[in-house]
């Protein structure tokens, strides 16, 4: 299957500091990526959807100007958490999606547990 | 508004039987389903890809897709201690925008 990589894995930090996580997909170029948010023993939330070359789109409830998001190649987007708190401590997890046609797939990273003291 | 079903369980097997996990989705225009596994503190591993109607098997996994009922199912023959993790249902619809929008998952147990 394809590789997605997000880099740091875990991170912690004190509160009103922010936060870069990247995400890259690495045998596959990427114009759409995704990033979500999981709390302890939820499913996974949208943030927001990643496309190369244009503006983030935000799901409904999601600051973005807290949560920016840069898609700034076909294999790199990052997120920032901006002035995090402590209430922004969650998993955070990208996906990649892979555009095959008629089988389309998403591909997620391993994940970047943020811990906001 | 656009819906994905999943019973959260757990759903607890004995070793070496079949697990039967089922979602039900409410978008009839919907044309992509995925099965994901996920290990607790870790992120969602991509097991199976559906895409029409019928039977699709990998190996010990059988993904079930009936779109008349808005229905899809995971069998998973021969169940092992290592399957036992949250099982979580994926569904993409017809739009331009590639969002799959996912059922809370149903946590499965493997007896030894």
């Amino acid at each position: 299957g394809a590789v997605v990589s997000q880099h740091p894995s875990r991170v912690i930090c004190k509160s009103g500091t922010s936060v870069k996580i990247e995400c890259r997909s690495l045998d596959f170029q990427a114009t759409t990526m995704f990033w979500y948010r999981q709390f302890p023993k939820q499913s996974l939330m949208l943030m927001a959807t990643s496309n190369e070359g244009s503006k983030a789109t935000y799901e409904q409830g999601v600051e973005k100007d807290k949560f920016l998001i840069n898609h700034a190649s076909l294999t790199l987007s990052t997120l920032t958490v901006t002035s995090a708190h402590p209430e922004d401590s969650s998993f955070y997890i990208c996906s990649a999606f892979r555009d095959r046609g008629s089988t389309d797939t998403q591909y997620f990273g391993p994940g970047t547990r943020l811990t906001v003291l | 508004q656009k819906e994905v079903e999943q019973n959260s369980g757990p759903l607890s097997v004995p070793e070496g039987a079949i697990a039967s996990l089922n979602c039900t989705y409410s978008d009839r225009g919907s044309q992509s389903f995925f099965w994901y596994r996920q290990y607790s503190g870790k992120s969602p591993e991509l097991i199976m890809s559906i895409y029409s109607n019928g039977d699709k098997e990998d190996g010990r996994f059988t993904a079930q897709l009936n779109k008349a009922s808005q229905y899809v199912s995971l069998l998973i023959r021969d169940s092992q201690p290592s399957d036992s993790a949250t099982y979580l249902c994926a569904v993409g619809g017809m739009d331009s925008s590639y969002k799959l929008i996912f059922g809370s998952g149903t946590r499965l147990l493997v007896r030894p």
